[in-house]
Order: structure tokens, then sequence, then C-alpha cells
């Protein structure tokens, strides 16, 4: 099984809608990350949490909220989507004695009309 | 200015060339060096990862970091067709930081 899985995998909303999208990791890691991935962009950070209690706006967080339910659990929503939210979104973990290192999910296609 | 500067390409080899892909940074206080590769329809996967100016090799790949240029590569030795994927570099202040900063990413094709 994937230590970092993420749900939907694909999906397609409206402008306006409110959309949530899920990330769960059976890694034990206490910090996740948000990104999302645009062409010609690279991936850019859009919140952080480094424990359940902590959480941390990244550099394009507006129009973004998120929730970190559990140690394994961080949510991130669009509350009412724009077309220029389309993007793929990654969801990562990082922790342990590799601090660095980031384990991504596996993404979520985002198409907003 | 992007703080990390990565050719998107494409990039397409035949096999078994050695390939060189590179980033540029403006920010002289990062201080680990990652690279990451990405399989379509996948998510990133750490690469390499290294902290000081120099070579690390690991296999077929040599991370190479320059910090008085502000400069890093990957090289490819012996390509493989199973080498064809995005690869990100990114940058961190120090260990452990919350900021990863990517580049564009480079994407590469071995043609076989």
């Amino acid at each position: 099984d994937a230590d970092v899985t993420q749900t939907p995998r694909n999906r397609i909303t409206k402008t306006g809608k409110r959309i949530m999208l899920e990330c769960s990791q059976t890694k034990g890691h206490d910090r996740m990350y948000w990104y999302r991935q645009d062409p010609g962009l690279g991936l850019r950070l859009i919140y952080y949490s480094f424990d359940v209690k902590d959480i941390n706006k990244g550099e394009i967080s507006d129009g973004y909220s998120v929730s970190r339910q559990a140690q394994a659990k961080f949510s991130l929503s669009l509350e009412s989507a724009i077309p220029n939210q389309t993007a793929l979104y990654f969801c990562a973990t990082s922790g342990g004695l590799s601090e660095e290192t980031q384990y991504f999910g596996p993404g979520t296609r985002l198409l907003v009309l | 200015q992007k703080e990390v500067e990565q050719d998107p390409g494409p990039l397409s080899v035949p096999e078994g060339a050695i390939v060189s892909l590179n980033c540029t940074y403006s920010n002289s206080a990062f201080q680990y060096f990652m690279w990451y590769r990405q399989y379509s329809r996948k998510g990133p996967e750490l690469l390499m990862y290294t902290y000081s100016s120099g070579n690390k090799e690991d296999g077929r790949f040599t991370a190479q970091v320059d910090k008085s240029s502000k400069y890093i590569s990957l090289f490819i030795r012996d390509s493989q067709p199973s080498d064809s994927a995005t690869y990100l570099c990114a940058m961190q202040l120090f260990q452990g930081a919350q900021k990863l900063v990517f580049g564009q990413g480079t994407r590469l094709t071995i043609n076989p």
C-alpha cells in the first residue's frame, strides 16, 4: 500500500463550488504539506503543518484553506473554486530521521470549469 | 527573478548518452540541494540530496553543487529509457526547513 494517498485522483468541478482534497499518510510523519504544480511554474507551496496544532501559510495560500484532522490526515479546501485553480495538487510528508526528505502522494488532477 | 531557474526542456537524447540537467539560484543562503524525479502521473520522488559543494555519486547519477556560482547539476551516465521523466531541482535554507523551493522541472526523454 502507498505511504501517502490522495483522494480523489481526478476531479472536475464548476466555478464557485466548494471542493475538498484529502491526504492520508501511514509514514508516521509529523510534517505535512500541500503543493500545486503548474506547467512552467514547478511546485509551489500552499500550506504546511508541522503537527496537528500547527498550520502555516505557504507562498500561494489565497483561495485555499486546510484542516489537520489528525497526525495522518491533512485536507485542502477550495472554498469557491475558480478556473485558475486548475492544476495538479500534491500532498507531501516529512519527518523522522530524514526531515529534509519530502515524500509525495500521487497527486490530484483538478479541473475547474 | 525566480529564486530557482531550471530549463524546462524538453530534452531528448539517445539511450546511452550522458545527460546534464542544470539549475541556477539567486539566494546564496540555500544550503541543501536536492533532485527529484517525477514519472508521468506520479508524485515526485527524491533522487539525490547534498549539502556541500562538490560531487556526490549514486550509481549512474552524479549531483554537483557549485555554491560560488550558485549552480547545481545532475549528470546521468549510460542513460536508459527508464530514466525518461521530469527532473526537478529543489533547495532548502537549512535541514528540515519548511520551505522547499523547486525549479520548474526539465522533461527528459531517452530514446531507445
